[in-house]
């Protein structure tokens, strides 16, 4: 059984598109976070959030937005894509008060 | 040999020798610290963590290392195998209650058979 997981695995869409990309964990874990890869391999955390509730917001564009349907469920919604927002979209998870994250597989999005 | 610049840092071991991997953090508060190990085309896995109450830490094959007065962390990997070519991570977590990992840039580790 896969521990997190992600779809779409590639997005490639054009640039003024709105999109969305799932992440769920069965993991029973309470904490959720969605990272940011770049071209360089450089992971930067993007939000988090706790009991559906947003806990952590790293000036992150108000385009993109979590939504938690669940404690298992997080999605990323993406509003306006531009092309900088070409990159590997991670989610993760851990268990409330750990540090340990599980990472999911990733999402290759594409901004043409 | 290792490179450092405007790319990835990347180091090249052959297979059967020894690796190490460096890190530098940003935090002297910083009271956690793990290493993660990204594999091409997947997500980072855990490797080893270690507490800044500690220097070493040992794990199967791995062992960890903590320098708190030059803020410097290491992971040796011994006996380095193919499937361990990979970039490798070192986070740290700045305490003060939250729970966020701060991931640093990034090696990626070339294994010659």
């Amino acid at each position: 059984d896969t521990a997190v997981s992600q779809t779409p695995k590639y997005l490639v869409t054009q640039m003024g598109n709105d999109k969305s990309i799932k992440c769920e964990q069965n993991l029973g874990h309470d904490t959720m976070y969605w990272y940011k890869q770049d071209s360089k391999k450089f992971l930067k955390i993007m939000f988090s959030y706790n009991n559906k509730e947003l806990i952590i917001n790293e000036t992150v564009p108000n385009r993109f937005s979590p939504k938690s349907p669940d404690k298992a469920h997080l999605n990323l919604h993406i509003n306006s894509l531009e092309l900088g927002d070409s990159a590997v979209y991670f989610c993760a998870s851990s268990e409330l008060a750990h540090y340990e994250q599980y990472f999911g597989p990733g999402t290759r999005l594409t901004v043409t | 040999g290792e490179s450092v610049g405007l790319h990835l840092p990347t180091l090249s071991v052959q297979e059967g020798d020894n690796s190490i991997i460096n890190c530098a953090y940003s935090n002297s508060a910083s009271d956690y610290f793990i290493w993660y190990k990204q594999e091409s085309g997947k997500g980072p896995q855990f490797i080893i963590d270690i507490r800044s109450n500690m220097d070493k830490r040992q794990g199967q094959r791995v062992t960890v290392l903590l320098n708190k007065t030059v803020k410097h962390l290491s992971l040796q990997i011994a006996a380095t195998q193919p499937g361990d070519s990979a970039v490798y991570f070192c986070a740290e977590n700045w305490g003060a209650g939250s729970y966020q990992l701060t991931f640093g840039k990034g090696t990626k580790l070339s294994v010659i058979p």
